[in-house]
């Protein structure tokens, strides 16, 4: 069973940079052919989609984030992560890592328990 | 920009059926999107319902079930019950990595 666990610190600086790392286990992130991604919940609004990684990688981004965002992988810790900088209260949101399905279908069928990430001073 | 449009809240009767579904601001949502719905519930990572536009993921009621109407993604819920009474999202896959998330529709059951 694929299980996924998001960590990192649960308050940012306002100007500072956000980080975040997805650890997977019971699956190799290097053996799929799947997006890894990033997906936030600010408190009472909706879920925005943020960005996704291949293995390769190859990255891919929300064009609203994309001038702060980055998003990587390590294979050999079977990792990725999310890097955001710049935040304000804007990106106080829960963060949430899932797998993307390719090969026709392109849904998150595995997901984190989410990390609720603060940005205050 | 893309917008993927949600109605916003809709109501239900226990034991009634709802359609909520999933439009584009701009044209029209087909299978190519591969739109996918999620359940979620407070406190709790969302749980996929339907992927591909209509197939059911493990587990789900076949109460839940996915279409394309009127240029639109549907999710229709037959047989609505308490528990159903939470957030409901839609995903279209617009290539080249891009996903969009619609805005989500609050379902009441009452």
């Amino acid at each position: 069973q694929l299980q996924l666990q998001e960590s990192g610190p649960g308050l940012v600086k306002p100007s500072e940079t956000l980080s975040l790392t997805c650890t997977v286990s019971g699956g190799s992130i290097s053996s799929s052919f799947d997006y890894w991604g990033w997906i936030r919940q600010p408190p009472g609004k909706g879920l925005q989609w943020i960005g996704n990684i291949f293995h390769t990688g190859s990255a891919y981004y929300n064009p609203s984030l994309k001038s702060r965002l980055s998003v990587s992988v390590d294979t050999s810790k079977n990792q990725f992560s999310l890097t955001l900088s710049s935040v304000t209260a804007a990106d106080t949101a829960v963060y949430y890592c899932a797998r993307q399905l390719r090969s026709g279908m392109y849904h998150f069928d595995y997901w984190g328990q989410g990390t609720l990430v603060t940005v205050s001073s | 920009q893309t917008v993927v449009t949600q109605e916003p809240s809709f109501s239900v009767s226990p034991g009634g059926t709802v359609t909520l579904t999933c439009g584009l601001t701009s044209g029209s949502v087909s299978s190519d999107y591969h739109p996918s719905w999620y359940q979620e519930t407070p406190g709790q990572a969302p749980r996929t319902l339907i992927y591909s536009t209509n197939s059911r993921s493990s587990g789900v009621p076949d109460r839940f079930s996915g279409s394309i109407l009127e240029n639109k993604a549907a999710l229709t819920i037959t047989g609505a019950q308490a528990d159903d009474e939470c957030d409901y999202y839609c995903v279209l896959y617009m290539g080249n990595g891009i996903s969009v998330f619609g805005g989500g529709t609050k379902l009441t059951v009452l």
